[in-house]
Parts: structure tokens; C-alpha cells; sequence
């Protein structure tokens, strides 16, 4: 089946620090892989997608590459700001299994000025 | 706007009293499903539906019910509600074809005593 692991937080930085959050599945086939963004108090919000072998996904400063060969979708960011709290959720849709979502257990990030 | 909505946002219930979720899109998705979101698990889907009147079973759909009378609604409905469904859930919808972007609702949290 379909699964998707990532590390356990929460994750503390300071503003301008690096941020990494591993990510990694299991899946059948060529998933489409997505990292969401929940910010406190809201739904779920797209933050970037991939959706073959060695594409990467941008936006507003956070990156992922689609890596089949370790089977990974790290999330990366160069300089976190405070407004970048957040839990972030990996997730992959597999069209072997009918598109649906499967997430990973969420990362908590914390940002301190 | 594009958004999909659910009420209520916060609701506190006995065990065995029936509830409803509502939830309401207005982007004209084909395609809704219901999510549950408890620590540490990320999100886990308990129902979807890919059209009006086809429902199908999520990853934990044991304790629910859904409803898909019309295409912008789809309930989620707890006929006796146990202390183990106390949990964030959230409403989401997209496009049919698999390949659009999956739009979630604000988020409902239920606590059974």
C-alpha cells in the first residue's frame, strides 16, 4: 500500500535559519507528491507539488525535489521567517489507488524571532 | 471566492447524540471527501465521493455516514457519536479528473464526552 513518513516535531528555529523536513514514501507505481501547509487555526493549503522523478516544486521560498531513487520529497527553505509557523504535511496521490490523498503525520515548525 | 465551507467550526456532545457536518463547495468539484486529523497520524480519509450519489469507504469510515444528494454538499454524519471520534476533521473537494488541486474546508473540532 501507499505511505508516507515524516520527521516528528516540533521543529524550533530561529529566524534565517535553514530549514529541513524529511519526508519519504512508499508507494506502487508514479505518485504525484505534495507538501501542504496548515497555519494555526485553518485548513490545509497546497504549498508545492511534483509529479515525475526529479521535479522539483517551488513557492514562496520553499523547495522539494522529487527524488524516486530514495524514494524522498524533502522540504527546504533557505531563510524561515517568523510567519513561516506552521504544521506542514507530506502527502503523494497515486493513481493506482484511485487518487486519493495519503498524508504523512505532519511537522510542526516553530519560528522565533 | 473559491471555497469550501463547513459548519459547525467547534462542536462539544454527548455520546450517542446524533450530529451532522455539513459542508459546502462552490466551485462545482465533482469530487469531495471527508478527513480526520488526530496527532502524530497527519490526515486520514473516512469517506469520499467522486459524484452525486457515489460514496465510498475512506481508510476509517467505521462510525459514519455520508450523503451525496447534491453536488455542492456532502455531510458527514455521526449517527452515535463515541468518545474516539473526538478529532479535527475537515471537508475537501476537487475537480474530477484527479489532476486538480485539492481544496480544503476551515476545519470542524469535535469532542464527544
Amino acid at each position: 500500500g501507499n505511505s508516507v513518513t515524516q520527521m516528528e516535531g516540533p521543529v524550533t528555529l530561529s529566524e534565517e535559519a535553514f530549514l529541513t523536513i524529511n519526508c519519504t514514501y512508499t508507494a506502487t507505481g508514479y505518485p504525484s507528491l505534495f507538501w501542504y501547509v496548515q497555519y494555526p487555526g485553518e485548513g490545509l493549503q497546497l504549498l508545492l507539488k511534483a509529479t515525475k522523478a526529479d521535479d522539483k516544486g517551488s513557492n514562496k521560498g520553499f523547495e522539494a525535489t522529487y527524488r524516486k531513487e530514495t524514494t524522498s520529497f524533502h522540504l527546504e527553505k533557505g531563510s524561515v521567517q517568523v510567519s513561516d509557523s506552521a504544521v506542514y504535511f507530506c502527502a503523494l496521490r497515486n493513481n493506482n489507488a484511485g487518487n486519493m490523498l495519503t498524508f504523512g503525520g505532519g511537522t510542526r515548525l516553530m519560528v522565533k524571532p | 471566492e473559491a471555497q469550501v465551507t463547513q459548519n459547525p467550526r467547534y462542536l462539544i456532545t454527548v455520546t450517542g447524540k446524533k450530529l451532522t457536518v455539513t459542508c459546502s463547495q462552490n466551485m462545482n468539484h465533482e469530487y469531495m471527501s471527508w478527513y480526520r486529523q488526530d496527532p502524530g497520524l497527519g490526515l486520514r480519509q473516512i469517506y469520499y465521493s467522486m459524484n452525486v450519489e457515489v460514496t465510498d469507504k475512506g481508510d476509517v469510515p467505521e462510525g459514519y455516514k455520508v450523503s451525496r444528494k447534491e453536488k455542492r454538499n456532502f455531510p458527514l454524519i455521526l449517527e452515535s457519536p463515541s468518545p474516539n471520534q473526538t478529532s479535527l476533521y475537515f471537508c475537501a473537494s476537487r475537480t474530477g479528473t484527479g489532476k486538480g488541486e485539492q481544496y480544503f474546508g476551515p476545519g470542524t473540532r469535535l469532542t464527544v464526552t
